[in-house]
């Protein structure tokens, strides 16, 4: 069964770090790009990031390009996402999706608040 | 970007009766491989998003089959022939075919 297991949320104060991570398992993760989804409360979905199977290939959002990376270890079958200079506005539920996004993982909240 | 539109946005719906979901997009969901990548989700209270529809209208496994999506090019459509109660929650669809990806606004299915 596919399945990932996203961690590394927690409460920042604004302007600092934080760096989620994503465990896949139940398909080869090499051989799918891989995306970042959050979700404000209460609010829509919306797309952060995506990174092809190899890392060579990486997409942000304009609300995010330049703060957030997007990384994978392929020998880990992990997905990360180090998110910088963290804003009020990144306060959100982040989920990571296999390519094809017919999984998700259960999701890891983000807040950014002093 | 590409925008999705989604009507209603809102729709209360009897046990057993059928419902439908309209869903629009500001340019062409036609990739350059000939498929359309169109898909429907549902996120149930407290849960993450689940696919139920891919590429327009192929049901996802375990979806039941009163779940149906029609539609091409800009305007699309998911139907639910009788409603259940297990089917309350937000409808999204979502566009796969330009970057970057991007959702409706979700339609809050509940029971009258």
């Amino acid at each position: 069964e596919m399945q990932l297991v996203e961690s590394g949320g927690g409460l920042v104060q604004p302007g600092g770090s934080l760096r989620l991570s994503c465990a896949a398992s139940g398909f080869t993760f090499s051989n799918y790009w891989m995306h970042w989804v959050r979700q404000a409360p209460g609010k829509g979905l919306v797309w952060v990031s995506r990174i092809d199977n190899d890392g060579s290939s990486r997409d942000y959002a304009d609300s995010v390009k330049g703060r957030f990376t997007i990384s994978r270890d392929n020998a880990k079958n992990t997905l990360y996402l180090q998110m910088n200079s963290l804003r009020a506005e990144d306060t959100a539920v982040y989920y990571c999706a296999k390519g094809g996004v017919d999984c998700w993982g259960q999701g890891t909240l983000v807040t950014v608040s002093s | 970007d590409v925008v999705m539109t989604q009507s209603p946005l809102s729709l209360p719906v009897t046990l057993g009766q059928p419902a439908s979901i309209s869903c629009r997009s500001t340019q062409s969901l036609v990739y350059s491989d000939g498929n359309t990548h169109l898909h429907w989700f549902q996120q149930r209270p407290g849960q993450s998003p689940r696919r139920l529809i891919y590429k327009v209208s192929n049901r996802d496994s375990g979806v039941p089959d009163r779940f149906s999506g029609s539609g091409s090019g800009t305007d699309f459509t998911l139907k639910i022939s009788r409603v259940e109660a297990e089917d309350v929650g937000i409808y999204y669809c979502m566009q796969g075919t330009h970057w970057p990806f991007t959702f409706g606004p979700g339609t809050k299915v509940d029971i009258k």
